[in-house]
C-alpha cells in the first residue's frame, strides 16, 4: 500500500524551531515529488511548495519562500517541513502529498497531517 | 500566481439532490484540474483529477468538467456522506493554487 505518515502533533512556543516530517512507503520514493499543503485552523488549503527526493529540487510558493524549508533525506525516505523561528500565525495542520506526474497532476495519497500549535 | 475562485462558497442541499460546483482560473489551465473533497479532521481525499478522469474508488456519481478556465464538479444525487467541503486545485503551474472551498451542508 503507498502511503505517507506524517509526525505527530506539535505543540511550541514562538521563536522555537520545528522539524516536521512525512515518510513515503510502498513505492519507489525517489521518484515521486512530495509536495506541502498548510490549512489554518477553520480556513482553506494552502499550497506551500514541493520537493524532488532524487535531487532535492524545491519549488516554493511566493507566499511561503523564505518562511519555511523543504528538505528531503532519500535514504530515510523523508521528506521534511521546517522553521528556524515560530510564529503564533503557523498554527495549523499540515499536510504532506505525493505528486503522481505532470500529465495527470494528479496528488495522491495524501498524509494523515501534522498539527502544529504555536503558543507562548 | 493563477488565482483560482469557487462558487458557491457554501451550499445547502438535501438528500438526492443534483449539485453543481463551479471553480474559475484567472488564466488557462488547459485540463490540469482536481478536485479533492474534505470532512472535518481528515485529510482532503482527491475524486477528480485532470479536470474530469475519476479517481480509483470514487463513486461515479462525482463527475468533473471544463477545460480552459471554467470547471464544474457535480454531485449527480446527493448521499449522506457527501457532506463536506470541497476543493478545487491547478496543476498547470508549480504554485498548485487551490480555490477558497465550497463548504456542502445539509438543508
Amino acid at each position: 500500500e503507498v502511503q505517507l505518515v506524517q509526525s505527530g502533533a506539535e505543540v511550541k512556543k514562538p521563536g522555537e524551531s520545528l522539524k516536521i516530517s512525512c515518510k513515503g512507503s510502498g513505492y519507489s520514493f525517489i521518484n515521486y515529488w512530495i509536495g506541502w499543503v498548510r490549512q489554518m485552523p477553520g480556513k482553506g488549503l494552502e499550497w506551500m511548495g514541493i520537493i524532488h527526493p532524487a535531487n532535492s529540487e524545491t519549488k516554493y510558493s511566493p507566499s511561503f519562500q523564505g518562511q519555511v524549508s523543504i528538505s528531503v533525506d532519500k535514504s530515510f525516505s523523508t521528506a521534511y517541513l521546517q522553521w528556524t523561528s515560530l510564529k503564533a500565525s503557523d498554527t495549523a495542520m499540515y499536510y504532506c502529498a505525493r505528486y503522481a506526474d505532470s500529465k495527470s497532476g494528479l496528488f495522491d495519497p495524501w498524509g494523515q497531517g501534522t498539527l502544529v500549535t504555536v503558543s507562548s | 500566481d493563477i488565482q483560482m475562485t469557487q462558487s458557491p462558497s457554501s451550499l445547502s442541499a438535501s438528500v438526492g439532490d443534483r449539485v453543481t460546483i463551479t471553480c474559475r482560473a484567472s488564466q488557462s489551465i488547459n485540463s490540469y484540474l482536481n478536485w479533492y473533497q474534505q470532512k472535518p479532521g481528515k485529510a482532503p481525499k482527491v475524486l477528480i483529477y485532470a479536470a474530469s478522469s475519476l479517481h480509483s474508488g470514487v463513486p461515479s456519481r462525482f463527475t468533473g468538467s471544463g477545460s480552459g478556465t471554467d470547471f464544474t464538479l457535480t454531485i449527480s444525487s446527493l448521499q449522506p456522506e457527501d457532506f463536506a467541503t470541497y476543493y478545487c486545485q491547478q496543476t498547470f503551474t508549480t504554485s498548485y493554487t487551490f480555490g477558497q472551498g465550497t463548504n456542502l451542508d445539509i438543508k
